[in-house]
């Protein structure tokens, strides 16, 4: 399924460095997620932005900063990250309005911080 | 949110029907239930979602009883490419967004 794209696929960083993460959606949708996925652990929800704006921040550290400019985008902009930022990033999408939809996924960001 | 539990692994064969069953005792009277599978390094991908009875699609089955403290998520035959970790989530439509908890999923393993 090609419907959520995500870019770039693998990133490395050193901890000082200024990276940002790119998510594309071709279905429709209004609602984006941004969620983090560490070894052994469960998907955490990051973000949420319903119709371009941030409806959820479920307690995450200023150096990642999310920005929506339209429904189809979001970006998650990484700034001096730790070790154990080192994660799978995922992004989704869904319906952001009427009856509940589920959401789709992209295949995520493997994210390295050295 | 209401909280699920599932089990941590399951074992099979090729060609044998798979049973996982999730339990959601909290479920609220909108939430949704909803079943992902997992790859290694990819994204979750919607497999069936259901809000009662009995629901099919062209990959599998989701049965709620009537309750809807639980759910039985149904694979039949099985193949070594349904290795995977199997999600069951509940959830409803908030107004902005829909916010989903993860647990920590069922990890199947096909065999041979």
């Amino acid at each position: 399924e090609t419907g959520v794209t995500q870019t770039p696929r693998h990133l490395v960083m050193g901890m000082t460095n200024k990276k940002s993460l790119k998510c594309e959606q071709h279905l429709g949708h209004n609602a984006m997620y941004w969620y983090k996925q560490s070894a052994k652990k469960p998907l955490e929800l990051m973000f949420v932005y319903n119709f371009k704006e941030q409806t959820e921040n479920n307690s995450v550290p200023s150096r990642f900063s999310p920005e929506c400019p339209n429904s189809s985008h979001l970006f998650l902009h990484l700034h001096t990250l730790q070790p154990e930022d080192s994660a799978l990033y995922l992004c989704a999408s869904s319906q952001g309005s009427g009856d509940y939809q589920p959401q789709h996924f992209g295949d995520g960001t493997r994210l390295s911080i050295l | 949110l209401a909280k699920t539990t599932q089990p941590i692994s399951m074992d099979s064969y090729e060609g044998q029907e798979v049973n996982i069953t999730c339990s959601h005792n909290n479920i609220a009277t909108n939430d949704y239930i909803t079943w992902y599978q997992q790859f290694p390094s990819q994204g979750p991908r919607f497999i069936i979602q259901g809000y009662k009875t009995k629901v099919t699609n062209e990959v599998a089955s989701l049965f709620i009883p009537a309750d809807r403290k639980s759910s039985t998520l149904s694979l039949p035959r099985v193949s070594l490419s349904d290795t995977a970790v199997y999600y069951c989530l509940v959830g409803s439509f908030t107004g902005g967004g829909n916010k989903l908890t993860f647990g920590t999923g069922t990890q199947l393993k096909v065999e041979l």
